[in-house]
């Protein structure tokens, strides 16, 4: 069955370090890869899409990588900072019009001072 | 600003209650789901429509029914409520363009007792 790991559960780092968290996926060819925020008490809230035939894309401090040879996705949060602080979720899609987005299980990141 | 309201944000229901989560969105969109949300489990899709009156089953539809009449509106039924359904219920809506984003309500904490 289709599956997608986000193999880190909780991730602690530095004010000012990167943050990478990865997102592996099996059993599925998805043609594209969200990435969500979500903070507690509250709805998951977009931030970045990439596409099969894309291997990054940027937005601001955060950066996305696909590559569907290894069926992974890399997130990283550059410069990071305690306001970044949240649970991270990816989640992944076709292009059909009864398309269904399939979600991992999310990564907590928490930004120390 | 884009909306995705759910009727409630927490509910206490009994065992065995027919229990009715209501969800609109005011963005036109064609595409709605339902999702529900437990610790280390992630996002898991209960059901999805793509157009009033058409539905599909996600991945743990058993003990769920919904109905969408009106494109604005989707409704999660617990045909019977059992404690194991005591959860956090997010909705969501989107384009049907492949790769849109899902803009989610702000969740219902369902606990079923």
């Amino acid at each position: 069955s289709q599956k997608i790991e986000q193999n880190s559960e909780a991730l602690n780092i530095q004010e000012g370090k990167t943050a990478t968290l990865t997102c592996n996926y099996t059993n599925y060819s998805p043609a594209y890869l969200q990435w969500y925020r979500q903070d507690p008490g509250r709805g998951p809230v977009f931030l970045l899409l990439i596409r099969e035939n894309e291997k990054e894309k940027r937005k601001e401090r955060l950066k996305v990588t696909f590559d569907t040879t290894l069926k992974q996705s890399l997130f990283h949060i550059t410069a990071s900072q305690p306001a970044d602080s949240a649970t991270y979720l990816c989640a992944l899609g076709t292009y059909s019009s009864a398309s269904k987005i399939i979600f991992g299980s999310g990564t907590r990141l928490s930004i120390r001072p | 600003d884009v909306k995705v309201t759910q009727s409630s944000r927490y509910l206490v229901k009994r065992t065995g209650e027919k229990v009715f989560l209501e969800c609109v969105q005011d963005m036109d969109h064609e595409n709605m789901f339902w999702y529900r949300q437990d610790p280390g489990l992630g996002l898991r899709l209960i059901y999805f429509s793509y157009d009033v009156k058409m539905k599909e089953k996600g991945d743990i539809p058993e003990g769920y029914s919904v109905s969408r009449e009106k494109k604005e509106r989707f409704s999660l039924i617990l045909e019977s409520a059992s404690t194991n359904q005591t959860s956090m219920y997010l909705c969501a809506s989107s384009y049907p363009t492949g790769g849109t984003e899902a803009f989610f309500g702000q969740g219902t904490r369902l606990t079923v007792v």
